[in-house]
């Protein structure tokens, strides 16, 4: 069965500081994995997007890793801001099938950055 | 470019009576999503559309939501009845394609069922 774990489920931490998020998943076979962050009351907005052959991406403070062999990935938050409160989704992609893509969305990490 | 568009923001109703979402997808995307997501959870695709045919709508609870989307513009997911289990946000999301490609999010309709 096609599943993505998120951990943790939340995560507190203090202005200025860094964290990592991660994700496992079991989608086969594999297209690409995203990073969604989703601030409340928000729709999900697109940070990363890596591919098989990718292991690392960046988007600002954020850097995305991806180890296809274990099938893990993590999100890292370098100094954190209180803007970075939110929720972040792990979202992977199979690959087409009957000309569709199937997304599978992991349950998200809620961040809360505190002063 | 403009987003997502989705409306109403927030409704309130009680259960057993309908309600109805509107959407309106970023110009030029062919393929346009309805998700449910409820509290701590990720999204679950409802249905997509491509253009306005269906593509899939295996997790459409086709008892009570329904969903077109006429002129392969604008699209609307309706729930008639509403259950308290459908008290969620409906998000809708667009794209170019179906080829795994970005997914655009509206901000989601939040549903209250009384």
């Amino acid at each position: 069965k096609n599943q993505v774990e998120q951990s943790p489920q939340s995560l507190i931490i203090l202005e200025g500081k860094n964290c990592t998020l991660q994700c496992n998943y079991t989608v086969s076979p594999f297209s690409n994995l995203r990073w969604y962050k989703q601030d409340t009351g928000r729709g999900p907005v697109s940070l990363t997007i890596m591919t098989f052959s990718e292991n690392t991406k960046s988007n600002g403070r954020y850097t995305a890793t991806l180890d296809a062999d274990t099938k893990q990935s993590s999100l890292h938050i370098t100094a954190s801001q209180l803007s970075d409160s939110a929720s972040y989704i792990c979202v992977v992609s199979a690959l087409p099938r009957e000309g569709n893509t199937p997304l599978v969305f992991g349950k998200g990490t809620r961040l809360s950055v505190i002063a | 470019e403009a987003g997502v568009a989705q409306s109403p923001r927030y409704k309130i109703i009680e259960k057993r009576q309908s309600v109805a979402f509107w959407c309106n997808p970023i110009s030029g995307h062919a393929t346009l999503y309805w998700y449910q997501q409820i509290l701590g959870q990720g999204p679950k695709l409802l249905i997509q559309f491509q253009n306005n045919g269906v593509v899939d709508d295996s997790q459409l609870p086709k008892d009570r939501f329904s969903a077109e989307r006429l002129k392969g513009v604008d699209s609307t997911l309706k729930i008639q009845p509403a259950k308290l289990e459908d008290s969620a946000v409906y998000l809708c999301a667009s794209s170019w394609g179906t080829g795994g490609g970005e997914q655009y999010f509206g901000p989601g309709t939040r549903l209250t069922v009384t």
